[in-house]
């Protein structure tokens, strides 16, 4: 099984909502990331969580609060989005956050701030 | 700051071509390649990783190279088909994994 479960698919939300994207593996990798890709661009790196604890923050606006409960899971808090926030987030596992691991994405939330 | 590029940004091919897709970075302190697939609006889908101290690996009709001393790698995808449309993604592992824009393939019936 090298799946990884994001839901939900798409999201609409207003500016003033608060909302959540969740992903899901049960690979036993102990690295989950979070990227966010707008249209006909690669995918930009926003949180790294090396065994639930966060390793990385490219310098990600407030307004986007990761959490990973176990390690298993791993959650994007939303809330105060700007419209220049609507992309796909993607998230991604891999055994662990170093050397040789190949890393594995879910099929992305598409989000719409309106 | 690892920069990753990729040459063509599109192609577009005849059925049954050979093609090879082109894949360079700037930093060759990396630990791995990972080429992967995008279909329009979906996620990624890892098609092929090659590790630092590997010069290529294969995985049916797809053959991926690196020399990490020229900074380059390349995926070569024989005999094409129109199920290969798609978007090819290289990405590069240094301390995080670095996208390049991707290369946009076409293949007509």
């Amino acid at each position: 099984d090298t799946e990884v479960t994001q839901t939900p698919k798409h999201l609409v939300m207003g500016m003033t909502n608060k909302k959540s994207l969740k992903c899901e593996q049960h690979m036993g990798h102990r690295a989950m990331y979070w990227y966010k890709q707008k249209a006909k661009k690669p995918p930009e790196l926003m949180f790294v969580y090396s065994y639930e604890k966060l390793s990385i923050n490219e310098s990600v606006p407030s307004r986007f609060s990761p959490e990973c409960p176990n390690s298993s899971l791993l959650n994007l808090h939303l809330h105060a989005l700007q419209p220049e926030d609507s992309a796909l987030y993607l998230c991604a596992s891999s055994q662990e956050r170093s050397v040789n691991t190949e890393a594995f994405f879910g099929q992305g939330t598409r989000l719409t701030v309106v | 700051k690892q920069e990753v590029t990729q040459i063509p940004a599109a192609l577009s091919v005849p059925e049954g071509e050979n093609l090879v897709l082109n894949c360079s970075f700037t930093d060759s302190a990396i630990y791995n390649l990972q080429w992967f697939r995008q279909d329009p609006g979906k996620g990624l889908t890892s098609l092929l990783l090659i590790q630092s101290s590997q010069r290529e690996q294969t995985s049916g009709r797809l053959n991926a190279s690196l020399d990490k001393s020229s900074g380059r790698s390349t995926l070569y995808i024989a005999a094409s088909q129109p199920g290969d449309s798609a978007t090819y993604l290289c990405a590069a592992y240094g301390n995080k994994l670095v996208f390049g824009a991707g290369t946009i393939l076409r293949v007509k019936s």
